[in-house]
């Protein structure tokens, strides 16, 4: 069965300092990935995708993932924390089978303290 | 831009109620999707349509119904609204390879059955 898997449910960090969010999935197939970022009161946005080109992807606002297929896992990272960085971030995984089927991660809140 | 137009940011409705969330795309996209969102358990797909007049269930379809009678219009119904479909539910909309390029959504609109 294909799923995601959201290591943290919450992440708190200071200003400045590294972020990282974890994602793991577990897929027969060969997936896109995606993570996407939701604001209060704000529909979700795209900040990256991996579609089975180069390895380490680059998205908006700083963020990168980096997708390691032996460790089935797309992490998202971030040098330096902003305030305007806390949100909640989804992982999500498309499967292609008989049609665009879409796994979302249960998400992980993140904080950032000033 | 692309934009996902979901026609209500907060909606209280009665037990019972036959309730409509509407939503509107213009950017010509054929693929639309209906979620519902709920803490811990990250996105969960309720309908979803590739084409007018398709639809097709997702994984949370019991007490919900959709109509896709013109492109960019995509409803989803409530038959008779219960409290335990208090949530929060995120309209989507994709080109054909919206697999490879992800998906665009609306605000959200967050219902309360009471």
């Amino acid at each position: 069965a294909q799923s995601v898997t959201q290591l943290d449910s919450h992440v708190s960090v200071s200003e400045g300092t590294p972020v990282l969010l974890r994602c793991n999935y577990s897929s027969s197939y060969s997936p896109s990935l995606f993570w996407y970022v939701q604001h209060p009161n704000k529909g979700l946005q795209l900040l990256l995708k991996y579609t089975s080109a180069a390895t380490l992807v680059k998205g908006i606002n700083g963020f990168e993932a980096e997708f390691k297929k032996s460790e089935t896992s797309f992490h998202l990272t971030k040098p330096s924390a902003h305030m305007s960085d806390a949100a909640e971030y989804f992982c999500v995984v498309s499967l292609k089978t008989s049609y665009d089927k879409v796994i979302f991660g249960p998400g992980t809140s993140l904080s950032v303290i000033p | 831009d692309v934009k996902v137009t979901q026609s209500s940011r907060y909606l209280v409705k009665r037990t019972g109620e036959k309730v409509f969330l509407e939503c509107v795309q213009d950017m010509d996209h054929e693929n639309m999707f209906w979620y519902r969102q709920d803490p811990g358990l990250g996105l969960r797909l309720i309908y979803f349509s590739y084409d007018v007049k398709m639809k097709e269930k997702g994984d949370i379809p019991e007490g919900y119904s959709v109509s896709r009678e013109k492109k960019e219009r995509f409803s989803l119904i409530l038959e008779s609204a219960s409290t335990n479909q208090t949530s929060m539910y995120l309209c989507a909309s994709s080109s054909p390879t919206g697999a490879i390029y992800g998906y665009t959504f609306g605000s959200g609109t967050r219902l309360t059955v009471v």
